[in-house]
């Protein structure tokens, strides 16, 4: 089976702009998640989307928003990008929701300058 | 807030001695915990869970110990091997729903 795929792998953006990361789960996975992980931070969870629905969310700004569609594919939108953005975006998905035994994908690296 | 901590930034060990990294975590509600490790330039990979319910999970040369009147869990790699140098994280959630991870601790093997 083919893994978790994110695109792009890398992208620089300047503030104020917006951005859209994508995502494809495994196959037959259902539940999609997206993570920033940054030095300082560590990981940190954003959303979680299950059969077309945002089911749990995390504690960031709604300038991250997410979506997901019928064949399980998600993406993941921020705009008015700041500096503090930049970020190692992660997704994972899994056969159902709840956020165990995830299947990560190799990230997006987001700078914003 | 940080509800979950990982206060080792980095370990080395000896290949073939026990490797411990320690995770502590201040939400008591947190009922599920898990483990990953990451290579540089991947995604982290679900190393082992344990749930509350449990203080000891075992899966091969791993074995994670949950202490819940101490809000401590730790993993034990026995024995480490070189493959095992990466970062580990700990992760917490409460039912399954926004988990918290801590910042990680890099772990190299030395052979």
């Amino acid at each position: 089976k083919a893994g978790v795929t994110q695109t792009p792998r890398y992208l620089i953006k300047t503030r104020g702009q917006q951005v859209t990361l994508s995502c494809s789960p495994i196959s037959g996975h259902r539940s999609v998640s997206w993570y920033q992980q940054t030095p300082g931070q560590g990981l940190q969870f954003l959303f979680e989307y299950f059969s077309e629905t945002q089911r749990n969310k995390g504690n960031f700004p709604g300038r991250f928003s997410g979506r997901q569609f019928s064949n399980s594919r998600s993406e993941m939108n921020v705009s008015t990008l700041e500096l503090g953005d930049s970020a190692l975006y992660l997704c994972a998905s899994s056969t159902r929701t709840g956020l165990d035994e995830q299947y990560f994908g190799p990230g997006t690296r987001l700078t914003v300058t | 807030d940080q509800q979950v901590k990982q206060n080792s930034p980095s370990l080395s060990v000896q290949e073939g001695r026990i490797s411990i990294l320690n995770c502590d975590y201040t939400n008591s509600m947190f009922d599920y915990f898990l483990w990953y490790k990451k290579y540089p330039a991947e995604g982290p990979t679900f190393l082992i869970s344990i749930s509350s319910i449990k203080d000891k999970n075992e899966d091969g040369r791993f074995t994670v110990f949950l202490n819940k009147s101490a809000k401590h869990l730790s993993l034990h790699i026995v024995p480490s091997q070189p493959g095992d140098s990466a970062v580990y994280f700990c992760a917490a959630s409460v039912g399954n729903n926004d988990m918290r991870f801590g910042a990680g601790t890099r772990l190299t093997v030395k052979p």
